[in-house]
């Protein structure tokens, strides 16, 4: 089916262990981006990507790391995960500038 | 830097009847997007209705319409003959029109309004 998927839905992780967010889309869409959602902060931007190979940080990247090989994938990297990072992840992806975003269904992770 | 502000953390309406979520922002651009989503239990991002800066006339989706007022950079979402299925976690967004400073076009978030409806 065509959309955007991301995985796992859930994850649970302990402090100082790299965990890996999947995010997968089939419309082949030059922007990707991914946030994090915190209550009482709304969504935040971690990283964005306009084309495979181009990725820049956004409000919060931090202990966040990401590639973008392949115009369809666009991974997190949580290179040594601590609690303050648990949340959960959304991505999403834009044909063109202007196109409306187009969210996965998220990924919760948890760090004990 | 652009902010948006939810000024209702909660909001409660009975099934039927219309409510009204409030929502301002900041920016010195004069062309831009504005959003509504809402995201139900099921943690989904669901776009409910957008606004083109440059449309004076208010945008407006079934049961769901916004008031938008450029001067006072104001946009609130009105959902009229409220039912079950709207309660969920609303959010107001905004975004440049044009790609300022690299953005790409970011959405930046309210941090939400959670909508109750009583039956």
């Amino acid at each position: 089916d065509a959309g955007i998927t991301q995985s796992p839905r859930y994850k649970i992780t302990e402090t100082g262990r790299q965990v890996t967010l999947m995010c997968h889309q089939t419309w082949s869409h030059s922007y990707m981006f991914w946030y994090r959602q915190d209550l009482g902060h709304g969504l935040r931007l971690i990283y964005y990507s306009a084309a495979a190979d181009i990725t820049d940080k956004g409000e919060v990247p931090d202990g966040y790391v990401v590639s973008r090989s392949k115009t369809e994938n666009f991974p997190l990297t949580l290179e040594s995960a601590t609690r303050s990072q648990t949340s959960v992840y959304f991505c999403a992806s834009r044909d063109t500038y202007n196109s409306p975003l187009h969210f996965g269904n998220g990924t919760r992770l948890t760090v004990t | 830097a652009q902010t948006v502000t939810q000024s209702q953390p909660e909001m409660s309406v009975q099934e039927a009847e219309t409510v009204t979520l409030s929502c301002t922002y900041d920016t010195s651009e004069s062309d831009y997007y504005l959003f509504w989503y809402k995201q139900p239990p099921s943690r989904q991002m669901i776009l409910v209705i957008r606004q083109e800066a440059y449309k004076q006339q208010n945008a407006t989706e079934n049961r769901f319409s916004v008031n938008f007022q450029k001067a006072a950079k104001s946009f609130s979402l009105k959902i009229s003959d409220s039912q079950l299925g709207d309660a969920a976690m609303y959010f107001c967004a905004y975004r440049s029109a044009m790609n300022y400073g690299g953005s790409q076009g970011n959405l930046i978030f309210g941090k939400g309004t959670k909508l109750s409806v009583k039956p």
